[in-house]
């Protein structure tokens, strides 16, 4: 089967670095996904790790090892267009995604 | 291209009425998957399907739940009868592919279900 962890929540300051982390369990890993969502709207794809180690991609970074069947979504220079919900995503053999309730992000002035 | 488009955009029902919510993909994309997000589950797969084909309907809730793809640029969700726990919030998604390049989901603005 498949399963995902995720914080519930994570609350940060305007202008600091969040880490939110994903644990995964599921038949046939290819890589990890990451997708941000705001209130009301719809998920949007942020970042993929097939290999272990760190992917850039401006403010957001992803990180992703296999050995641990772990990987986390690291934000810099928190923005408060940034609280929204984040999601880890894993593609398995299948080409099946599955999501989970996702972390929501509350950024504070 | 217009991206994912998904109608309704919104639907309100009374328990026991039919409800069939569309979902148009991106053109060329081969993968559709429908998911349905509430706060207390989050975003759960329902089903997806591969060049029309349904893959894996293990996510449908009930047999009230059913869905189509009659061909590449078309698929249904429906819900005969509906019920008040099935208000949500239900996305249609496509991909060329999820194990291709970042396999990244492209996700229709969704559509908002409340059933009385």
């Amino acid at each position: 089967g498949q399963s995902l962890e995720q914080p519930s929540e994570v609350t940060a300051v305007e202008g600091a670095i969040v880490q939110i982390n994903c644990t995964y369990q599921t038949s046939g890993f290819y890589g990890l996904s990451w997708y941000q969502q705001h209130d009301g709207g719809a998920p949007t794809f942020l970042s993929y790790n097939a290999l272990d180690g760190l992917e850039e991609t401006g403010r957001f970074s992803s990180f992703l090892s296999r050995s641990d069947s772990y990987g986390y979504l690291l934000l810099q220079e928190l923005q408060m267009k940034d609280s929204a919900s984040y999601f880890c995503a894993p593609p398995n053999r299948d080409d099946k995604i599955i999501f989970g309730k996702g972390t929501r992000l509350h950024i504070l002035p | 291209d217009a991206g994912v488009i998904q109608s309704p955009r919104h639907e309100v029902t009374e328990m026991g009425q039919e409800v069939t919510l569309r979902c148009k993909p991106i053109s060329g994309h081969d993968y559709l998957f429908w998911y349905r997000q509430t706060m207390m589950r989050g975003l759960e797969l329902l089903i997806y399907f591969n060049n029309n084909v349904p893959i894996d309907d293990s996510g449908m809730p009930e047999d009230r739940f059913s869905a189509k793809m009659p061909n590449a640029s078309f698929s249904t969700l429906k819900i005969q009868p509906s019920e008040p726990r099935d208000s949500a919030v239900y996305f249609c998604a496509s991909t060329l592919g999820p194990r291709q390049n970042t396999g990244e989901l492209f996700f229709g603005e969704g559509s908002r279900l409340t059933v009385l």
